[in-house]
């Protein structure tokens, strides 16, 4: 189906353990970003890229790695993870075009660092 | 740095009503700005997306407008229904591309 992917939707790991989150869109949106959802704070960003091995930092990169070797996958890796890191984490996509974008989120990844 | 905030935090009306939900942003050097809804569990989906030049959009129950030199955005919903019960964020991106700065949303209950 078209849209865009998240996996796996709920994961539970051990604090210092590296773990993936993954993400993948099937509408060749050149920029692809993950944001994570924490109550009192909302949505912030932690890595977007432009297109394909382009990455930049957003607001709260610190404890995050992310790639994009291909233009449809966009993972992100929690190095070490910690429970500062426990969140809800989207994965967006988007087009420019002409003034106007479409901006596609995914249905989120529940990870819990315990 | 951008900063926004809506108000209110939290919002229960009956069904049938006419709402706003306001949104405001500290640097009205925007490009544009988005509102979204999200429900419990569920990912964002884009309800309006409103270019730094224009001053409103619209679509079907729904009307957003812009005053960007006041740093202020409204999303208006009429005759409300218990489907439109969700949390409503507004989000403002300071490039064309959507780098989004989100505000905390309006948690909206509709009751029959």
């Amino acid at each position: 189906d078209a849209g865009i992917t998240q996996s796996p939707r709920y994961k539970i790991t051990e604090t210092g353990r590296q773990v993936t989150l993954m993400c993948h869109q099937t509408w060749s949106h050149s920029y692809m970003f993950w944001y994570r959802q924490d109550l009192g704070h909302g949505l912030r960003l932690i890595y977007y890229s432009a297109a394909a091995d382009i990455t930049d930092k957003g607001e709260v990169p610190d404890g995050y790695v992310v790639s994009r070797s291909k233009t449809e996958n966009f993972p992100l890796t929690l190095e070490s993870a910690t429970r500062s890191q426990t969140s809800v984490y989207f994965c967006a996509s988007s087009e420019q075009g002409a003034r106007v974008f479409g901006y596609t989120f995914g249905s989120g990844t529940r990870l819990t660092v315990v | 740095k951008q900063e926004v905030t809506q108000i209110p935090a939290a919002l229960s009306v009956p069904e049938g009503e006419n709402l706003v939900l306001n949104c405001s942003f500290t640097d009205s050097a925007i490009y544009n700005l988005q509102w979204f809804r999200q429900d419990p569990g569920k990912g964002l989906t884009s309800l309006l997306l409103i270019q730094s030049s224009q001053r409103e959009q619209t679509s079907g129950r729904l009307n957003a407008s812009l005053d960007k030199s006041s740093g202020r955005s409204t999303l208006y919903i009429a005759a409300s229904q218990p489907g439109d019960s969700a949390t409503y964020l507004c989000a403002v991106s300071g490039t064309s591309y959507g780098k989004l700065t989100f505000g905390q949303g309006t948690i909206l209950t509709v009751h029959p």
